[in-house]
């Protein structure tokens, strides 16, 4: 039963570099979503996708970029990576059917930029 | 501007104390609210509580939500070392099609032997 799986789990990359965190899901949800969560800051919304094909930009997109070419896999890239997006991102989702379900999240990819 | 704010921002207990986590919020036609709780990792969904007055119950952990206050409370009686944790209430409201939460910052809950 793995539900949301993130990988990498760890990564340490150097500015100006470009990675990719893959996020998978099992469960056939419509919905998923990219947050970074920051000390003092809370979930930040990046990204979202209300279904495969679709994304849209959430609270802080800048610097980000991603893709849903597949219902299952919702891909965040940073294309030159910055000092300030040293962070944790979580990848959720949840069923697309009716107002009322929860978010279901990945364990979380601890980024590093140096 | 969608909002919400949890109190207290951190709290340290005893083993076997009560403790009750706030949550208030102010979002454009109220959908949902949610408690999650995040230890090391991914957070894992608590509650969702869509109307007033109805307690949600799991174990030693309850939660309630009052509409005319905009606001929820989460309960854990008994507490034990392995509730600490970060407690995190989010809200949807009617934001269209995107089914997006509105988190606050948390609440972190240490429990002491």
């Amino acid at each position: 039963n793995a539900g949301v799986t993130q990988t990498p789990k760890f990564r340490v990359l150097k500015t100006g570099q470009s990675m990719t965190l893959l996020c998978a899901q099992d469960m056939n949800h419509e919905y998923m979503y990219w947050y970074r969560q920051d000390p003092g800051m809370g979930l930040r919304l990046i990204h979202y996708s209300v279904g495969e094909g679709t994304t849209a930009k959430g609270e802080v997109p800048d610097g980000y970029n991603v893709s849903r070419l597949k219902k299952q896999n919702f891909l965040l890239g940073l294309e030159s990576a910055a000092p300030s997006q040293t962070s944790v991102y979580f990848c959720a989702s949840r069923w697309g059917q009716g107002p009322n379900q929860p978010q279901h999240f990945g364990d979380g990819t601890r980024l590093s930029i140096l | 501007e969608d909002k919400v704010v949890q109190s207290p921002l951190s709290l340290v207990v005893h083993e076997g104390d009560t403790v009750t986590l706030n949550c208030s919020y102010e979002v454009t036609n109220f959908r949902s609210l949610l408690w999650y709780k995040q230890e090391k990792k991914a957070p894992t969904f608590l509650f969702m509580l869509t109307s007033s007055g109805i307690e949600k119950k799991s174990g030693r952990l309850s939660s309630i939500l009052d509409k005319k206050e905009l606001s929820s409370i989460l309960n854990i009686t008994a507490t034990q070392t392995g509730d600490s944790a970060i407690y995190l209430c989010a809200v949807t409201g009617d934001a269209g099609n995107n089914r997006k939460l509105i988190w606050g910052l948390g609440t972190s809950l240490a429990v002491n032997p």
